[in-house]
Order: C-alpha cells, then sequence, then structure tokens
C-alpha cells in the first residue's frame, strides 16, 4: 500500500520560471492539502482540495500559487514566476480517519 | 482562529532517562491534537493523535501524549528516550467542526538524546 507520493523530490529553477509540484494521494484518499515549510519554520497550511474542488485556499499567496486536484491524475501545485523566497520545501498529505499522511516533499530552490 | 505553540525550540536528555516535548493549543470548538515527527530531508511522520476518549494516548515507537483540558496542554512523553528519537517534533491541532481539515502546527522542537 503506497504511500502519499511526490514528485520531484529535488527541483531547482532559476528566478522567473515555473514550477510544478505534483501529489498522489494514498490509495482510497480524496482529500490533498498542500503545505510549506521555509527553512528553520514549522508546516504552514497553503490549499486544501478534494477532487475538482479546492475547499479552502485562505493560506495560498494571492498571485503566483495555484493549485489543482483533477478528476484524473495528481495534485499539481504551480508556482509561476518563482522568486528566491519560493525556496522552501513543499509538503502533500491526504487524510483518512481524521489523520494527515504525509509525502516526503519536494524541496524547491530557486536560484 | 486556532494556533499551537510548541514553547521549547530544543530538548536535550540523556538515553535512558524520561523526555517531556511540550505543545499548548488554542481551537474554538472540541480539539484534535496530533504529534508528528520528521527526521532530516524527510517528510513527516505520524505518531499519535487525540480525538476523544482517554486523555492519555498512546503512539508509535513507545510515545505518548496526555490531553489536558484544563491546561489547554498535549505534551510528549516517553519513559526512556534512544538516541534514534532524536528528530524533529511538529505538535498539530484542528477542529474539524468548523475548520474543514485544516491543521495549525507549531513550530517545531528539536529533540537531541545524547548515550
Amino acid at each position: 500500500n503506497a504511500g502519499v507520493m511526490q514528485n520531484p523530490r529535488h527541483l531547482v529553477r532559476r528566478r522567473g520560471q515555473e514550477a510544478r509540484l505534483r501529489c498522489s494521494p494514498m490509495k482510497g484518499h480524496s482529500h490533498v492539502y498542500w503545505y510549506r515549510q521555509l527553512p528553520e519554520e514549522g508546516l504552514k497550511f497553503m490549499v486544501y482540495l478534494q477532487k475538482e474542488n479546492i475547499i479552502d485556499e485562505s493560506g495560498m499567496p494571492k498571485e503566483r500559487f495555484s493549485a489543482e486536484f483533477p478528476k484524473e491524475g495528481p495534485s499539481i501545485l504551480r508556482i509561476q514566476q518563482v522568486v528566491r523566497g519560493d525556496s522552501a520545501a513543499y509538503f502533500c498529505a491526504s487524510s483518512r480517519n481524521r489523520v494527515e499522511y504525509f509525502g516526503p516533499g519536494t524541496r524547491l530552490t530557486v536560484t | 482562529a486556532q494556533s499551537v505553540a510548541q514553547p521549547e525550540d530544543q530538548v536535550n536528555v540523556a538515553e535512558g532517562n524520561p523526555l517531556t516535548v511540550k505543545c499548548t493549543y488554542s481551537v474554538s470548538g472540541n480539539p484534535y491534537l496530533f504529534w508528528y515527527v520528521q527526521y532530516p530531508n524527510r517528510g513527516l511522520q505520524f505518531l499519535l493523535k487525540y480525538i476523544t476518549g482517554d486523555n492519555l494516548v498512546k503512539g508509535s515507537y513507545g510515545f505518548e501524549a496526555e490531553f489536558n483540558k484544563s491546561q489547554t496542554s498535549f505534551h510528549l512523553k516517553k519513559p526512556s528516550a534512544l538516541v534514534s528519537d532524536s528528530a524533529l517534533y511538529f505538535c498539530a491541532a484542528n477542529d474539524y467542526n468548523t475548520n474543514a481539515g485544516k491543521s495549525t502546527f507549531g513550530d517545531g522542537t528539536t529533540l537531541t538524546v545524547k548515550p
């Protein structure tokens, strides 16, 4: 029973490029959460999605960030025109029975 | 708004000694409380949760946590620490009745167990 899958594990982008982060939830889970962990900080909620629906995006920056969870395929977190301040670890989680199970994260480095 | 505080950035204990990692929370409704552990360059691993029932919750790897409603605390404990317990620990809280599953995390506590 595979856990939450995220890819890529490491992503390097130059300022101004786009970053696409993918998350496949655990089998049977239909809720996906994205969190960001800045260096030396805890996790901050970004967005909560169900299939084809954004339930809560109160933690998403207003510009450049978007997320989707299509009917088929993984959830995508998209960051347009990345800046150095976007460098962080981005974690995806899926939930069942009120417990969130986290993926290994994608470490984004903006150069 | 809900919040979680982990008042200690670092906790150092000797192997074999008991350990406590502190957490206090603020949740408007009934709290769902969690502890996660993170090893370097890894994701978070679920340790234990409190939703309802007994105030003392037992979890993975010999860890337990005590829910104290009057003190709004959920401290993580282990009777005898191992060097391999050294990691970053996060407390999280949620009010599923109103918050649609969005967890709030503390800033983390680095536990170092010395041999």
